[in-house]
């Protein structure tokens, strides 16, 4: 069965401090994983796109990881803003349109 | 524990027909999201709602319409359908407040012919 799992489910940092939120993937076929950040009662805003043959990428002070072989994904944020307290919703693109939704990890940004 | 729930979860019309599709949040959820995912495209956002009033808009058309009820359901109302309508809704819930997790539905297949 196609699932995708986050990792920790919630989540509370400190201003100025980093974090790591973790994705586990069992989709096949793969085409791509999508880290969004949604804040509630807003649409979702995408944030890295990755394929198959990436590693690493980056926007701002968001990193995205993945690594094909053990179906993981993490996404690093760096010196957390409290801007960044939202849900962030990791989702695997299965063949050609496909979508399969984690359930999210929820980030408190505490000042 | 209960889920998203959405109805239909295949629906068939013809153009120029209306369609409404159905969707139950979480329990205790006060806001719902509806996007659109069309064939080889990226989900849309389309509107969301808090506490039955619209918190959002997207790339909702003028002629889709939606709303929260009292229970907290919603409903996303769809007329004069076109060709082009034909995609998998998704529908979302979450609790309001700064980072809380939203979680989503399987979507309803409306097909247009």
């Amino acid at each position: 069965k196609n699932q995708v799992e986050q990792s920790p489910q919630s989540l509370i940092i400190l201003e100025g401090k980093n974090c790591t939120l973790q994705c586990n993937y069992t989709v096949s076929p793969f085409s791509n994983l999508r880290w969004y950040k949604q804040d509630t009662g807003r649409g979702p805003v995408s944030l890295t796109i990755m394929t198959f043959s990436e590693n690493t990428k980056s926007n701002g002070r968001y990193t995205a990881t993945l690594d094909a072989d053990t179906k993981q994904s993490s996404l690093h944020i760096t010196a957390s803003q409290l801007s960044d307290s939202a849900s962030y919703i990791c989702v695997v693109v299965s063949g050609t349109y496909k979508y399969i939704f984690g359930t999210g990890t929820r980030l408190k940004v505490l000042a | 524990a209960a889920g998203v729930i959405q109805s239909p979860r295949h629906l068939i019309k013809e153009k120029r027909e209306t369609a409404t599709l159905k969707c139950y949040p979480i329990p205790r959820h006060d806001t719902v999201y509806w996007y659109q995912q069309g064939p080889g495209q990226d989900p849309q956002f389309l509107i969301s709602f808090y506490e039955k009033m619209q918190s959002d808009k997207g790339s909702i058309p003028d002629r889709f319409s939606a709303q929260q009820f009292s229970d907290y359901h919603s409903e996303l109302n769809m007329s004069s359908l076109e060709l082009g309508d034909s995609a998998l809704y998704f529908c979302a819930s979450s609790l309001a407040g700064a980072g809380n997790t939203i979680y989503f539905g399987e979507g309803s297949w409306l097909t247009v012919v």
